[in-house]
């Protein structure tokens, strides 16, 4: 059974990088999209992007200028980090996998992340 | 890029049924195939829908999706309502570069 698990800092100020790192445990992350997905009360569950297992990426584009996600198979994690950070960042992020691009659906989450922006 | 709207909330009384919709803005909702999921507090997503209609090992079949053609929306119905249901449920699509969240629907059961 595969689970995700996503670390990192609860409080971020604002200007700052927000880092976030899922930890992948039971399975291989090989033939997999890993992604993030966040979540906030406004604006419900935002895409950021994803990373392939052999390292292709693809953003959101309303993020893709601040967002870098990376992927390190030898310790099964990947990590997301959003620049320059301001309040409407606020929000638990998640981490999910997927098999395909186009069919199927994201089939295992982490529990979530809170994230808050705040000086 | 689309977007797709749901109704805020429905409510319904235990065994009764409820349909959710989810209308997508622009472009046609047969280009990319509908998943609908279910979130309750203080849990991540998890799926009752996918590819439009269909139900993953484990998930009732009073669980079922539909396209509309000429609605331009997907809806999720939900038959013989359960306390358990009570939840927020969203859609999900693609548009080929990325993946578009319906706003979410609270279903109450009375």
């Amino acid at each position: 059974q595969v689970q995700l698990q996503e670390s990192g800092p609860g409080l971020v100020k604002p200007s700052e990088t927000l880092s976030l790192n899922c930890t992948v445990s039971g399975g291989s992350m090989t033939g997999y999209y890993w992604n993030w997905i966040r979540q906030t009360p406004g604006k419900g569950l935002e895409w950021i992007g994803y990373i392939y297992y052999n390292g292709e990426t693809n953003y959101n584009p309303s993020l893709e200028s601040r967002v870098t996600i990376s992927l390190d198979t030898s310790t099964n994690q990947f990590s997301l980090k959003v620049r320059s950070v301001t309040a409407a960042d606020t929000a638990v992020y998640y981490c999910a996998r997927k098999r395909w691009q186009q069919m199927g659906y994201f089939d295992n989450w982490g529990q979530g992340a809170q994230a808050t922006v705040s000086s | 890029n689309f977007m797709l709207t749901q109704p805020h909330s429905v409510s319904e009384s235990p065994g009764k049924t409820v349909t959710i919709s989810c209308t997508r803005t622009t472009g046609s909702i047969d280009t990319n195939y509908v998943q609908w999921y279910r979130q309750r507090p203080g849990s991540a997503p998890t799926i009752v829908i996918f590819e439009d209609k269909q139900r993953p090992s484990g998930v009732p079949d009073r669980f079922s999706g539909s396209i509309d053609s000429s609605a331009n929306s997907a809806s999720l119905t939900i038959s013989g309502l359960k306390t358990e249901d009570e939840a927020d449920y969203f859609c999900q699509s693609y548009d080929g570069s990325l993946y578009v969240f319906g706003s979410g629907t609270r279903v109450t059961v009375l």
